[in-house]
């Protein structure tokens, strides 16, 4: 099993839709969840923590289910600079550990 | 944004040559990270230091050697590499090590290709 796997995508969706990202981990000891974005031939930029209790930050909602080791990002309103590729992201000890990413394409 | 900065940006190197990569965070950071990113594939931690020690050596050909002097500044050392060494090379930093919770944050990283 894959230490993280997400949708396989890519998704593409119009201005202002709602899209979801899912994302499981198979390591039980992880600690610290994040999901960052990476647009193309560029660095990763942290997005958001998720904490246990779920958590929002205007358009973004992040959750975690520990029991389930599945954490989710919800955008809503998509924005055409939402346009890159979707790094989720759990951590345990000194590492993280990142998925291959979900590509997400805003269109107009 | 310049919390992380990484020079150079891009390096084309023959097999034969010795390099060096910088990396400076200007964030009070104490852990700093060694990321490779090739093609199609997610981040590969290559090596960790906190407080200036390694505390990861992720299975790392010895091509690659990595030097701290202090918690602002990590070097990778490049020599005698392979074409599949060619890669984008991320820098990062944290204020603890992450994984236990603390936000990582990476340079713009270096394009190397090796030829």
């Amino acid at each position: 099993r894959k230490e993280v796997e997400q949708d396989p995508g890519p998704f593409n969706v119009p201005e202002g839709a709602t899209v979801a990202f899912n994302c499981t981990y198979s390591n039980s000891a992880s600690q610290s969840f994040f999901w960052y974005r990476q647009d193309c031939r560029k660095e990763p930029k942290l997005l958001m923590s998720v904490y246990s209790s779920g958590n929002e930050d205007g358009r973004f909602t992040a959750q975690l289910n520990r029991a389930s080791q599945y954490i989710s990002l919800l955008i809503r309103d998509s924005k055409l600079s939402d346009s890159a590729t979707y790094l989720c992201v759990p951590g345990s000890n000194y590492k993280l550990t990142f998925g291959k990413g979900t590509l997400l394409t805003v269109n107009p | 944004e310049t919390g992380v900065t990484q020079t150079p940006r891009h390096l084309v190197m023959g097999m034969t040559n010795k390099k060096s990569l910088k990396c400076e965070q200007h964030l009070g950071h104490n852990a700093m990270y060694w990321y490779k990113q090739s093609a199609k594939k997610p981040l590969e931690l290559m090596f960790v230091y906190s407080l200036e020690e390694r505390v990861e050596n992720n299975s790392v050909p010895s091509r690659f050697s990595p030097e701290c002097p202090n918690s602002s500044h990590l070097f990778l050392h490049l020599h005698t590499l392979q074409p599949e060494d060619s890669a984008l090379y991320l820098c990062a930093s944290s204020q603890g090590l992450a994984g236990e919770g603390y936000e990582q944050y990476f340079g713009p990283g270096t394009r190397l290709t090796v030829t």
